[in-house]
């Protein structure tokens, strides 16, 4: 089985700020995973993933996550937000034993204040 | 990355009706997927389409309630059928974006059933 959480409905944040948005996961096997984000009346885009490799991953408009096993956390960051980051954000895992459909977390909006 | 079309992108349902939901993506693809997102909640997948075979449903969907089409290796089709007013979702099509399975996804199609 295979799961995601995200621990936060909501995460706020000053311009400028740097911020970070949390995800755990759960699979019996390699995860692989993704984060995704949604404006509004929107469909997802495509984060930034992690399969294999380096634990820092670099994505889209200037976002990372960090891969860490031990801790089974994939965080999303950005070391300065911008008001346009405001939008929600989904992490999602596929196991590496599993098929190619995602498992999504319940999302985490993102609020940046000017 | 595919580009992948969804019509309608919004409509206003009658209880009892059904509609049929189309979705076109610019290249060949294999497996399709139709997710589903409740207001305020997460995707939850509701079947997995490829084309040649019959679409698999995952638990707690049924292919009397949401026939889903795959005519050929660019289209597919979802169909919600009877509607109530708790089928008022959006609903997602998304395909796999290469061999480490990020999906790409449409627009939606944001469906109010009254």
């Amino acid at each position: 089985a295979q799961s995601v959480a995200q621990p936060e409905d909501q995460v706020n944040v000053a311009e400028g700020n740097p911020l970070t948005v949390k995800c755990t996961y759960s699979v019996s096997g390699n995860p692989y995973l993704f984060w995704y984000v949604q404006y509004p009346n929107r469909g997802l885009q495509f984060l930034l993933k992690y399969i294999t490799g380096d634990n820092l991953v670099k994505g889209s408009y200037g976002f990372e996550a960090e891969f860490n096993k031990s801790q089974t956390s994939f965080h999303l960051k950005k070391p300065s937000a911008l008001v346009s980051d405001s939008a929600l954000y989904f992490c999602a895992v596929r196991d590496s034993n599993s098929g190619y459909a995602l498992n999504f977390g319940k999302g985490t909006s993102l609020l940046v204040t000017p | 990355s595919a580009v992948i079309s969804q019509k309608p992108s919004r409509d206003i349902c009658q209880r009892g009706t059904s509609l049929t939901i189309q979705c076109q993506v610019d290249s060949q693809v294999t497996m399709m997927f139709w997710y589903r997102q409740q207001p305020g909640q997460s995707l939850t997948l509701i079947a997995t389409a490829n084309q040649g075979s019959e679409a698999t449903y995952e638990s707690g969907f049924v292919i009397d309630k949401f026939p889903i089409s795959r005519p050929n290796l660019t289209f597919s089709t979802l169909t919600v059928s009877n509607m109530s007013p708790e089928d008022s979702s959006i609903y997602l099509c998304s395909v796999r974006g290469g061999m480490t399975g990020e999906l790409f996804f449409g627009e939606g199609s944001r469906l109010t059933v009254l």
